[in-house]
């Protein structure tokens, strides 16, 4: 298997502009988690789903960001419109569970968001 | 008091050295425990699940205090390529929820 896929891996864009991060989990993966990394904040949980279905989005900072996975091998993270402190590294994660003590996350590569 | 706490470092150890970091948590119905590593500009993957018993794998043991509410993570005879930042991960079932400390940075040095 290729692995949790992300694209872009490096995303530059202005202030004000939509940035759609894109994320593919392992196949078969029934969870799928967005969460976003900073020096200053360390690794936040934004949203996870469950069978492409939103659990939890009370990590999501505010109506800029959405995500939706309209089907089980692809799901979207949007900030419009963006702001210099949304600058981050974005990382997608799958696991085949979670909450049972069995839930091992798989990282992707991470979209590294700068906007100016 | 954040969920779950850890010293952020950077611990700075010669190689073949044995370091150890702790991890606290405040939730007492934390369930499931796990050390991740990230190295640097990568994404954090898993390293070890930690189990109420203990563990071992190879040069690093993973210990659970309940009572303590602390995990911790043994590195003995430490290697160059163990330099790293080192996540804690506490899960809670009932919740659903599985929260990651912020990290520590280990640096080993030749």
């Amino acid at each position: 298997d290729a692995g949790v896929i992300q694209s872009p891996r490096h995303e530059v864009t202005e202030m004000g502009q939509e940035v759609t991060l894109r994320c593919k989990p392992i196949s078969g993966h029934d969870y799928l988690f967005w969460y976003r990394q900073t020096m200053m904040r360390g690794l936040e949980l934004l949203i996870y789903f469950n069978n492409n279905v939103p659990i939890d989005d009370s990590g999501m900072p505010e109506d800029r960001f959405s995500a939706k996975m309209p089907n089980a091998s692809f799901s979207t993270l949007k900030i419009q419109p963006s702001e210099p402190r949304d600058s981050a590294v974005y990382f997608c994660a799958s696991s085949l569970s979670h909450g049972t003590g069995q839930e091992t996350q798989y990282f992707g590569p991470g979209t590294r968001l700068l906007v100016l | 008091r954040k969920e779950v706490e850890q010293d952020p470092g950077p611990f700075n150890v010669p190689e073949g050295a044995t370091v150890a970091f702790n991890c606290t948590y405040s939730n007492s119905a934390s369930q499931s425990f796990f050390w991740y590593r990230q190295d640097c500009r990568k994404e954090p993957k898993l390293l070890m699940s930690v189990y109420s018993s203990g563990n071992e794998d190879g040069r690093f043991t993973a210990q659970l205090n309940r009572a303590s509410q602390y995990i911790s993570l043994l590195i003995r005879d430490s290697k160059l390529s163990d330099s790293a930042t080192y996540l804690c991960v506490v899960g809670y079932s009932s919740a659903s929820k599985i929260i990651f400390g912020s990290g520590t940075r280990l640096s080993i040095r030749p």
